[in-house]
């Protein structure tokens, strides 16, 4: 499968604390995405990380790559009552299309 | 710039019964895509378009769902006849070369 496999399922953090979620893939990749899904809207994108890149960071948002593990990982430092939402990774593995995981459902408790 | 429109927002229909969903994407770009997100799951592609060309259409159900892109702008999503487990929301997104998707809000579709 070329689908992004996210872990864990559901993180329930306090306000403030970091929250770390994990995605895995099977195919090599051009590049990785994450979005996020508030309940019932759309996807907003947050960041896309080319193939050739280990890490990076918007705002409170850092992600890293490892390709030789086929793996990357989504962190929100000092996390907020509106960062509860549910969290994609998307792989893209040709160049032109992305395929999404099941996604980590994250609570943040104010 | 204006973001990926879609209608309805909602729709309730009986199962055999027709739907159609509409998707306006952001100007300029020529991608189109069509996603289905079923409860719980990630969106899985039904399928691209490149202007008005279809590039991928693997995993729509061509036995009842077509799609089509007017002039390589507006796109039509249609179900015909639906099943009790076509419900579920459908994304449309756009992107241009270079960088991401946009998506729309979606339309929640729920056959009873």
């Amino acid at each position: 499968s070329q689908q992004g496999e996210e872990d864990p399922q559901a993180l329930s953090i306090q306000e403030g604390e970091n929250a770390t979620m994990n995605c895995s893939y099977k195919t090599s990749i051009n590049n990785l995405q994450w979005y996020r899904q508030n309940s019932g809207r759309g996807l907003v994108h947050l960041i896309l990380i080319r193939s050739n890149e280990r890490e990076k960071h918007s705002g409170r948002l850092r992600v890293t790559l490892d390709t030789s593990k086929k793996s990357s990982s989504l962190l929100i430092t000092a996390s907020r009552a509106a960062d509860t939402a549910s969290y994609f990774c998307a792989t893209d593995p040709t160049g032109n299309q992305f395929y999404f995981g099941t996604g980590t459902s994250l609570t943040v408790i104010p | 710039e204006a973001g990926v429109a879609q209608s309805p927002r909602y729709k309730i229909i009986e199962k055999r019964q027709s739907v159609a969903f509409w998707c306006n994407p952001i100007s300029g770009h020529a991608t189109l895509y069509w996603y289905q997100q079923i409860l719980g799951q990630g969106p899985k592609l039904l399928i691209q378009f490149q202007n008005n060309g279809v590039v991928d259409d693997s995993q729509l159900p061509k036995d009842r769902f077509s799609a089509e892109r007017l002039k390589g702008v507006d796109s039509t999503l249609k179900i015909q006849p639906a099943k009790l487990e076509d419900s579920a929301v459908y994304l449309c997104a756009s992107s241009s070369e270079t960088y991401g998707y946009t998506f729309g809000s979606g339309t929640r579709l729920t056959v009873v």
